[in-house]
């Protein structure tokens, strides 16, 4: 079953700390998102990648095929980064995304 | 901004009622699709289009359908609405080459509640 599984769950941390948030998933996967969601708004795709690492600003992702594992980081990170981020899987042959849970971040001034 | 607009943004309906929601983009895309978000369960995938008259159904398509005139109008209809329906529903497009060459991008999002 093509599964998307991120962790932590919950994360807070103090402003200036750097973040990391881990997403595995299965087999076979054509891309990989990162999204991001505040409170009450709506949601905002930050990355889109198949291989390496791509970075805007102070948020950077990556990915390891071989290990089917992809990670979000923050460095500096402010109160306004305080979101929820998703993670989400296209599996080859599908023109759909398989969601994970969700990160819900607090970053505390 | 992606040219997405959900409307209506709330709706409170009754339990039986018909509803149907509305997504409409200026962009011109091949993709578009519907999901829901509930607590627990993140974004699920309702139903989805390739393009006008061609749709398909999600992981949770019981008691929806959809419907692709024209390529800028995605509709999603409850046919008789139930509580269980209460959620928070998202529009979403991509580019003609979908998802896998493109992100998505998604509408600001109906609140719908059935009592």
């Amino acid at each position: 079953k093509n599964e998307v599984e991120q962790s932590p769950q919950n994360l807070t941390a103090q402003e200036g700390e750097f973040i990391t948030i881990n997403c595995s998933y299965s087999v076979g996967i054509s891309a990989l998102h990162w999204l991001q969601q505040h409170p009450g708004g709506g949601i905002v795709s930050l990355f889109m990648l198949s291989s390496g690492k791509k970075k805007h600003g102070r948020l950077i992702a990556t990915i390891n095929i071989q290990e089917k594992h992809s990670s979000l980081h923050i460095t500096a990170s402010h109160p306004r980064d305080s979101a929820v981020y998703i993670c989400a899987a296209t599996y080859q042959g599908a023109q759909k995304l398989v969601f994970g849970q969700g990160t819900r971040l607090t970053i505390n001034p | 901004d992606a040219g997405i607009t959900q409307s209506p943004r709330h709706k409170v309906t009754e339990t039986g009622t018909p509803v149907t929601l509305r997504c409409h983009q200026t962009e011109n895309h091949r993709y578009m699709y519907w999901y829901r978000q509930d607590p627990g369960h993140g974004l699920r995938l309702i139903h989805y289009s390739y393009g006008v008259k061609d749709t398909d159904k999600g992981e949770v398509s019981d008691g929806y359908s959809v419907s692709r005139s024209k390529t800028e109008d995605f509709l999603l209809t409850l046919e008789s609405a139930t509580s269980s329906q209460t959620s928070v529903y998202f529009c979403a497009i991509s580019t003609n080459k979908g998802v896998v060459d493109s992100p998505l991008h998604f509408g600001n999002g109906t609140r719908l509640t059935v009592t």
